[in-house]
């Protein structure tokens, strides 16, 4: 059974400063997806990543993929208060998603 | 173009009652999936629709939980005699032609078992 773990669930930034948030999943797969959740609002799509060694940038943040480690992170540079939301890894299987639970980001001045 | 739209956003019901919740795809993709999301917790998967088939229904929780896709686009998803667990955001997604496609999500709706 695929599983998929964040971590942190929970991470209180300062602004412009940089962090980083990490997706471990247990099985092969190779399709790893980035979505971001705004309090009561659906799912808005960031990242899809294809292949081992994929990055892909959009503003603020960065999600790499190395399937070798089953393993993906997304980096936020230099945090702003916009980005606080939480945000989803989620991994193909068999045509599904399989999501972890979440990462909890929060910006504070 | 349109999005993926669902209605109703929220639905408040009793325990024991019989509710329908509706997915209007985005219009070309033939691979909708449905989705629940659990407070605090990320969206679990229910069931996949390839056309008008069910592709992989092994997430529906048991036998109250049934859906359809008559025609291979709008699609209900039917839970019967509710019960106080099945409260949650039922999201709905889309995607081109199944495995591989990225899925986009719908608003979701918001149903509450008293």
């Amino acid at each position: 059974e695929l599983k998929v773990e964040q971590n942190p669930l929970f991470l209180s930034m300062q602004e412009k400063k940089n962090y980083t948030i990490y997706c471990n999943y247990s099985t092969t797969s190779d399709r790893l997806y980035w979505y971001r959740q705004d309090p009561g609002k659906s799912l808005e799509s960031l990242f899809v990543l294809l292949s081992n060694g994929a990055v892909k940038q959009e503003g603020r943040l960065m999600a790499s993929l190395d399937t070798k480690a089953r393993l993906s992170t997304l980096h936020i540079t230099a945090a702003v208060h916009d980005l606080s939301a939480t945000y989803f890894c989620a991994v193909e299987s068999q045509g599904n998603l399989i999501f972890g639970k979440g990462t909890k980001l929060s910006v504070k001045p | 173009g349109a999005g993926v739209s669902q209605t109703p956003s929220n639905k408040v019901t009793e325990k024991g009652k019989y509710v329908e919740l509706r997915c209007d795809p985005i219009s070309g993709h033939t691979a909708l999936y449905w989705y629940r999301q659990s407070l605090g917790q990320g969206p679990e998967f229910l069931i996949y629709f390839q056309g008008t088939g069910a592709a992989d229904d092994s997430g529906l929780p048991n036998d109250r939980f049934f859906a359809v896709r008559p025609e291979g686009s709008v699609s209900t998803l039917k839970i019967q005699r509710t019960e106080r667990g099945d409260s949650a955001v039922y999201l709905c997604a889309s995607s081109l032609a199944g495995a591989g496609n990225e899925q986009f999500f719908g608003p979701g709706t918001r149903l509450t078992v008293l």
